[in-house]
């Protein structure tokens, strides 16, 4: 257990729709990070949240957005969604830049 | 661009058999390396990295790293492997210092047989 939880772990929905997926990252990690997971494309990041605000952008694309709370928890929106939205979604955290600690991801199907 | 690269996508060993998986990247000035392993079922950890010093990298489980500046990877080794070494083993790169943003490789499927 890496102590970095998502919620849910599984997403079934349809073409078109909107979903939200949520990650507490370990305590004490102010930098939240987000990637996809998909068969043909690897691990890709898409965004980082250090502290509330965003500091780094992936290949996130203009139908996704995300957020951290003052909690530090995060959301990664998506909407619009299509069937090759179709992936994994991976939350980490850290501390620094050392080492980032994954969650259990959320398996998103788009049907 | 920056990119990570591993040329090897699946690979399967028998028990005992010793393992490289390589690891090629493209970045300009310095970079900072990570070898990351997810087991079947399980969230991605850290099984190595590499920031400064010593180019040979030792980590978790017996694994290994080198750093060769020369040839831009950082590839990874065990000499011997076992069954539960089984997982899906990512190569990352990340620019130094500022820099936040993580590159990781298409990952390397082994698999050990019995």
């Amino acid at each position: 257990d890496s102590g970095v939880t998502q919620t849910p772990k599984h997403l079934i929905t349809a073409t078109g729709q909107r979903v939200t997926l949520r990650c507490s990252p370990r305590s004490g990690d102010l930098s939240v990070y987000w990637y996809q997971q998909s068969l043909d494309q690897g691990l890709q990041f898409l965004i980082q949240y250090y502290n509330g605000e965003e500091r780094a952008k992936g290949n996130i694309l203009e139908r996704f957005s995300a957020q951290q709370f003052p909690d530090l928890h995060s959301e990664l929106n998506l909407s619009s969604l299509e069937l090759g939205d179709s992936a994994l979604y991976f939350c980490a955290s850290s501390v620094d830049l050392n080492e980032q600690f994954f969650g259990p991801g959320t398996r998103l199907t788009v049907l | 661009a920056q990119s990570v690269s591993q040329h090897n996508h699946h690979v399967i060993l028998s028990e005992a058999a010793s393992l490289e998986l390589g690891c090629n990247y493209s970045y300009g000035g310095t970079v900072n390396l990570f070898w990351y392993v997810q087991y079947p079922g399980q969230h991605l950890q850290l099984l190595l990295k590499y920031f400064s010093g010593d180019p040979l990298v030792k980590g978790i489980k017996g694994f290994e790293a080198e750093f060769i500046k020369s040839k831009f990877s950082f590839n990874l080794r065990k000499p011997s492997v076992q069954w539960s070494d089984t997982a899906e083993y990512f190569c990352a790169a990340r620019g130094g210092s500022g820099t936040y943003k993580y590159i990781f490789g298409t990952g390397t499927r082994l698999k050990v047989l019995a």
